[in-house]
């Protein structure tokens, strides 16, 4: 089934260490792809996202992400972590201009430590 | 530009009760979202609109769930004899093709089914 995988459930780190958040998907053909972070408490809210061009995309926050097509991934990076990193983010693929809705993988939880 | 608003943000109900959510899009955005968002999982797809138009419907869309979007700004969806299985968060967001079709979320409106 297509589907997008994210490996990493829950994560926690220490301030000022380095993150790598890992999504694949399973659809071929032009996809987008999107991150998203949900604060607790808050809505979701776009970090970054990849149409074309330049596979490696910079969102918001000091967050990057990279685009291979071969690997069928798009991970997200920051090489330093905040306390205020402490939420929950989400792959998402969609398939324009065939459907526009997204398909989301499960999520993974950041805990980062003081 | 104030956001994707959704009323209410809290929903109790007895099973087999009827509930009815509104959406207000962000001004303009021709295309609206409906996704539901269960504990530990990422958002999954409803339904879209294209304007007034219902264009995509998930499987996940039984038919006690309708949805309109009568004139082509607010939505409504609603959830006849609900269920305890319905108990969910319900997401909605709205996209428009001059930004990117990124779409953009609400707060969500939690629903409890007794």
């Amino acid at each position: 089934a297509q589907s997008v995988s994210q490996h990493n459930h829950h994560v926690i780190l220490s301030e000022a260490a380095s993150l790598e958040l890992g999504c694949n998907y399973s659809y071929g053909g032009t996809v987008n792809l999107f991150w998203y972070v949900q604060y607790p408490g808050q809505h979701l809210q776009l970090l970054l996202k990849y149409f074309s061009g330049d596979p490696l995309v910079k969102g918001i926050k000091g967050f990057e992400a990279e685009f291979i097509k071969s690997k069928f991934s798009f991970n997200l990076r920051k090489p330093s972590v905040q306390w205020s990193d402490t939420a929950e983010y989400f792959c998402a693929v969609n398939r324009p201009p065939g459907t526009y809705k997204y398909i989301f993988g499960t999520g993974t939880r950041l805990k980062v430590l003081a | 530009d104030t956001g994707v608003s959704q009323d209410p943000r809290h929903k109790i109900t007895k099973r087999g009760q009827n509930v009815t959510f509104r959406c207000d899009p962000i001004s303009e955005h021709n295309r609206l979202y409906w996704y539901r968002q269960t504990l530990g999982q990422g958002p999954e797809f409803l339904t879209y609109f294209q304007n007034e138009a219902q264009l995509e419907k998930s499987r996940l869309l039984s038919d006690r769930f309708s949805a309109e979007r009568p004139k082509g700004s607010f939505s409504t969806l609603e959830i006849q004899r609900t269920e305890q299985g319905d108990s969910a968060m319900y997401l909605c967001a709205s996209s428009s093709d001059s930004g990117g079709d990124t779409q953009y979320f609400g707060p969500g409106t939690r629903l409890t089914v007794l």
